[in-house]
């Protein structure tokens, strides 16, 4: 089975500041990555798929990339709206595993 | 707009069963594969189950299998998955998310909550 890791497991940060977030692949998973963010009480929101693919209406601060098994989550610029926890997700094979997640909050 | 609802949670007893429901609006539903994903309280994701869009791939977790089914009704646009031998461990919310771009999940329903607890 292909686990996922995360770091930091949370990151305190200020508005402005530029974030980053990685995810690692037990294996290699080519560029089947996607990164979700989720706010308390709500269902995860697809941001990225494919790696480094933006999904339809998602600002443009936020970007990803990678490939193989070590992938990285940007945000050019944080936001107050962004203070939430990010999970990567491989789907290179079936068990569709996430991280363990990534709660970003305020410094 | 695509909608997903699910419906069917509740508490339980262990060793109980359950069977949980989405509600698909807003797109082809029957083009789609479809998953199954839940929260434990104050934990991350875990994926639980997939079908895809003609019911003819079905995966399951290893946590899962074996006690969980998961099916489908296109001409209804539902997904359901029936829970058996219900564990402490299966509480959860548990969020119902259409399967797109080579199965990451774009769409998610709001969630329902499972409490298995005597």
């Amino acid at each position: 089975d292909i686990q996922m890791t995360q770091s930091p497991s949370t990151l305190s940060a200020s508005v402005g500041d530029r974030v980053t977030i990685t995810c690692r692949a037990s294996q290699s998973i080519s560029t089947w990555l996607a990164w979700y963010q989720q706010k308390p009480g709500k269902a995860p929101k697809l941001l990225i798929y494919k790696a480094s693919s933006l999904e339809s209406g998602v600002p443009s601060r936020f970007s990803g990339s990678g490939s193989g098994t070590e992938f990285t989550l940007t945000i050019s610029s944080l936001q107050p709206d962004d203070f939430a926890t990010y999970y990567c997700q491989q789907y290179n094979s079936y068990l569709f595993a996430f991280g363990p997640g990534t709660k970003v909050d305020i410094k | 707009e695509v909608q997903l609802v699910e419906s069917g949670g509740g508490l339980v007893q262990p060793g109980g069963s359950l069977r949980l429901s989405c509600e698909a609006s807003g797109f082809s539903f029957s083009s789609y594969s479809m998953n199954w994903v839940r929260q434990a309280p104050g934990k991350g994701l875990e994926w639980v189950s997939h079908i895809s869009s003609s019911a003819s791939v079905i995966y399951y977790a290893d946590s899962v299998e074996g006690r969980f089914t998961i099916s489908r009704d296109n001409a209804k646009n539902s997904l359901y998955l029936l829970m058996n031998s219900l564990r402490a461990e299966d509480t959860a919310v548990y969020y119902c998310a259409r399967g797109e771009y080579s199965n990451c999940f774009d769409s998610w329903g709001q969630g329902t909550l499972v409490t298995v607890s005597s």
